[in-house]
């Protein structure tokens, strides 16, 4: 079955502390996995996606197969950073669709 | 470059009535996929279009249906609206192209009473 996990529906965080909020998948297909972010009162919109490799906003992720795990990190949070984080894994096997998490709200307190 | 825009921005209906949403993707955009967004679920994915087909489909009652049209417009309805319909309906656009984000819209919150 094809299925993204969000463990945490809440993380709260002072400023300042590293922040880790857990995504896991299963699909036996060769994943594309990204990271989307929802501010208040905003679109939801890509944060990063696995193949990039890239560091948007201090966040990095990194896609381990072997735990089938994409979880997302920043050392530093920010107020900013207050915002429901969804983990998204499209699936290309047939036809495309996306599959999306449950969400985790993370509240970066000052 | 416009967005993905979604009309009407709200909606009130009583149970019983049905709805039609609407869709415009960002030009050039051929797939558009329509989620419902409940606290309690999440996003949870309806169907998705390409070309004017309905490739792919969640696990939603007949009552929620689709179609796009040939300028890759979409629209989604509801018949016999019920009150767990009550949700932010979200329509998102995407290039058919490996490893494309999906760009969303405002979203359309509908209320049924």
């Amino acid at each position: 079955a094809q299925r993204v996990t969000q463990p945490e529906k809440l993380l709260s965080v002072f400023k300042g502390a590293p922040v880790e909020l857990k995504c896991n998948y299963s699909y036996s297909g060769s994943p594309e996995l990204f990271w989307y972010v929802q501010y208040s009162r905003q679109r939801l919109q890509l944060l990063l996606r696995h193949i990039s490799r890239e560091s948007i906003k201090g966040f990095t992720a990194d896609l381990n197969k072997g735990e089938t795990s994409f979880h997302l990190k920043k050392p530093f949070a920010q107020e900013e950073d207050s915002a429901m984080y969804y983990c998204a894994l499209r699936v290309t096997s047939g036809t495309y669709k996306y599959i999306f998490g449950t969400g985790t709200r993370l509240k970066v307190l000052a | 470059k416009a967005g993905v825009t979604q009309t009407p921005r709200y909606l009130i209906k009583t149970r019983g009535q049905q709805v039609t949403l609407s869709c415009s993707p960002i030009s050039g955009h051929r797939s558009v996929s329509w989620y419902q967004q409940t606290p309690g679920q999440g996003l949870q994915f309806l169907f998705e279009y390409f070309s004017e087909t309905q490739r792919n489909k969640g696990n939603f009652p007949g009552r929620f249906s689709g179609r796009q049209f040939s300028n890759s417009r979409s629209e989604m309805n509801v018949s016999t609206l019920e009150l767990g319909d009550s949700a932010l309906y979200l329509c998102a656009s995407s290039r058919e192209e490996v490893y494309n984000e999906q760009f969303f819209g405002p979203g359309t919150r509908l209320t049924v009473l």
